[in-house]
């Protein structure tokens, strides 16, 4: 399947601070999603972007669609104890009749109070 | 209350013993999914359906079944498991059989294969 390379793997920051992670792939995606995974849930879903450039807030999250399909980034600002889980990144490649959803690895939050 | 239920939560069995993890939504979703999670993995697809009787591969399908009679339900069997199937296994689903990737997730079923 394709491959979407999630970066940082980990992250641990100070309370207050802000976030940054990446996602990137060598082939073209029509959609671009971002899912929170709390301890011991299941992924639930923050930002979906369908527009490459396209810029989305939820809160203190912004995601943003890159303007070559081949990226997306999330931004948390002024983090707080319960940002922390794993972040993914996750794509619809641009294919006809493709509705397989890739994964990136996932980004590991941890939050110091 | 919206929600995609799994069981078991738990399960620890032995190599070769059938077993069959439930997955059943209350949303009237067409597309459902199983993925398993493994560390330094990230999820990846085993199987997924669009719609009732219609079931495809994903990434990583050896060794698992699914079946998509009723709408509402998908379960996942491992006709004879191993212990390289040991994971934490989800089962999502999406209102559009061509899925925008807007999964509801469930809560997910560690099951461990000795």
């Amino acid at each position: 399947g394709q491959q979407l390379n999630q970066s940082p793997q980990s992250m641990f920051i100070q309370e207050g601070e802000d976030v940054s992670m990446n996602c990137t792939s060598s082939s073209i995606f029509n959609t671009w999603l971002w899912y929170k995974q709390d301890p011991g849930e299941g992924p639930v879903l923050l930002i979906a972007l369908y527009k490459a450039g396209e810029l989305t807030s939820n809160g203190r999250l912004t995601a943003q669609f890159g303007i070559t399909r081949k990226d997306s980034f999330l931004n948390i600002s002024a983090s707080i104890p319960s940002d922390v889980g794993i972040y993914f990144c996750a794509g619809l490649p641009k294919r006809a009749g493709s509705y397989q959803l890739t994964f990136g690895k996932g980004t590991k939050l941890s939050v110091i109070p | 209350e919206a929600q995609v239920t799994q069981n078991p939560r738990y399960l620890i069995t032995v190599t070769g013993k059938k077993l069959t993890v439930t997955c059943s939504q209350n949303m009237n979703h067409e597309y459902m999914s199983w993925y398993r999670q493994d560390p330094g993995l990230g999820l990846r697809q085993i199987y997924y359906s669009m719609n009732v009787e219609v079931t495809d591969k994903g990434d990583v399908p050896e060794g698992y079944k699914v079946s998509r009679k009723e709408k509402r339900n998908f379960p996942l069997i491992l006709e004879s498991p191993s212990p390289n199937q040991t994971s934490l296994y989800f089962c999502a689903s999406s209102l559009q059989s061509r899925s925008t990737g807007e999964l509801f997730f469930g809560e997910g079923s560690r099951l461990t294969v000795l």
